[in-house]
């Protein structure tokens, strides 16, 4: 299995500033094939199901809003929220899809400073 | 819009059969993967399985004893069993889409709303 570890486990970041999550992969996630990195990113609300932010390490899903951006590749990877917004409180989980079972991350809590 | 909806017993005793359903509407449950996904309470997330539109499915292998997975395209249905669950299969179970047509190497684009099973005498 390809384990998934997040840092850090928490962070509480002033409204507007930058926020950085990392997420490395215990094995590579790049495909040789395609060279694209089978890596996604969500978000999680209290009491609501994880919302596709991020796949293939760096696209952004339609309707999420630009400050969100994807970067890294192989084995090291973040999520940047470039200026915090109070409604981006939330936990955020990497995933990798390279293979299967398909891993999460353990998740970072994002409050507000 | 494709929307998802889980359906089941809350409550389920243990060494019995924890048996739920995911409805798909908006939209045909052919030509994508379809997977299972739970989440202890205060904890983070693990994937169940999936299951293709032909039929097949693949497991985790932690899991892959006592879990199936079955679709029934009639209905726009697939359903998750998961036999002699005991307290540590407590857990909201997510039913989840793959973001593209054949891909079974993919990023989930559309959740369930999640349905909280509790493993309880």
């Amino acid at each position: 299995d390809i384990v998934m570890t997040q840092s850090p486990d928490s962070l509480a970041v002033s409204l507007g500033e930058r926020a950085t999550i990392n997420c490395k992969s215990s094995q590579s996630v790049l495909y040789s094939s395609d060279n694209k990195n089978y890596l996604t990113w969500y978000q999680q609300k209290p009491g609501q199901p994880p919302k596709l932010l991020i796949y293939w390490a760096s696209t952004r899903e339609s309707g999420v809003p630009d400050r969100f951006s994807g970067s890294g590749s192989g084995t090291d990877f973040t999520l940047t929220i470039s200026s915090l917004q109070a409604e981006d409180v939330a936990f955020y989980y990497c995933q990798q899809y390279y293979s299967t079972p398909l891993t999460f991350g353990g998740g970072t809590k994002i409050q507000i400073k | 819009q494709v929307q998802l909806q889980e359906s089941g017993p809350g409550l389920v005793k243990p060494s019995e059969t924890l048996s739920l359903t995911c409805t798909v509407s908006g939209g045909s449950i052919s030509s994508y993967y379809w997977s299972w996904i739970r989440q202890p309470p205060g904890r983070g997330l693990e994937w169940i399985g999936y299951i293709y539109f032909s039929g097949s499915t693949d497991y985790n292998p932690s899991l892959k004893r006592r879990v199936s997975i079955s679709l029934d395209t009639s209905r726009n249905q697939f359903s998750l069993k998961l036999r002699s669950v005991i307290a540590a299969d407590t857990a909201v179970y997510y039913c989840a889409k793959g973001r593209e047509r054949n891909s079974a190497y993919d990023a989930f684009d559309i959740w369930g709303q999640g349905a909280m099973v509790t493993v309880s005498s």
